[in-house]
């Protein structure tokens, strides 16, 4: 299994601004993920975050708007650039490795752009 | 329609009945996963089924995975008032490496009141 820690859990942010939200794991993990849950929806897959190397990143959304950093198999940052309204959802982070029966999703950063 | 399209979007039952939340998709899958989210929060993994797989039981939970039809059922028995949350059923991709069948595409999940 997997412990999955997230930093902020939420944050309200004004527009324009930038919000870089943490992800930690309790081990050593071969995949992470980010993902977004606006308002209402269901999840979305962001990218991809891979140690060593850029971010795989998913139709629609850009490495300029979401910076992914990646230092080692246990943490990962996601920033969130320029922030508008629009960007106001939940961001997952997310994991898995070989060995492990599920993916292990975090709790959750609740942003609020105004 | 996007990948993973479940029904109903809202289901509200009264405590002990049974409850049944249908998923659709679209695309080859590795395998088909439900979860469940509690008031936005994050996501608790309930159950996988692999492709080769017809059903599969965990507790009260049931589901059924139709690859011909490309469909998934999440049967919950005798329902509480704490199953109240939106369930999600995704899917991992089909081919690729064993990482990138790990990237989910999730349905829009049915959100499940149970009244005590």
């Amino acid at each position: 299994s997997a412990v999955i820690s997230q930093k902020p859990s939420r944050d309200i942010c004004q527009r324009g601004t930038s919000l870089t939200i943490q992800c930690q794991v309790d081990s050593q993990v071969t995949m992470m993920f980010w993902y977004r849950q606006q308002p209402g929806q269901s999840l979305t897959l962001i990218a991809t975050a891979n140690q060593g190397s850029e971010a795989t990143y998913e139709s629609g959304f850009v490495i300029d708007k979401f910076p992914i950093s990646r230092p080692n198999l246990t943490f990962s940052t996601l920033t969130v650039s320029n922030m508008s309204p629009e960007d106001s959802s939940i961001y997952l982070c997310s994991v898995w490795d070989r060995g492990m029966y599920e993916q292990y999703f975090g709790p959750g950063t609740r942003l609020t752009v105004t | 329609s996007q990948q993973g399209e479940e029904d109903p979007q809202a289901l509200s039952i009264q405590e002990g009945e049974n409850a049944t939340m249908n998923c659709s998709y679209k695309t080859s899958i590795n395998n088909l996963q439900w979860y469940r989210q509690n008031s936005g929060r994050g996501l608790v993994h309930l159950i996988l089924i692999r492709s080769n797989e017809r059903e599969k039981h965990s507790g009260r939970l049931r589901v059924t995975l139709d690859t011909s039809k490309k469909s998934s059922s999440l049967l919950i028995t005798a329902s509480r008032a704490a199953d109240t949350a939106s369930y999600f059923c995704a899917t991992g991709r089909f081919g690729g490496t064993s990482g990138s069948a790990r990237q989910l595409t999730f349905g829009s999940g049915t959100q499940l009141t149970v009244l005590p």
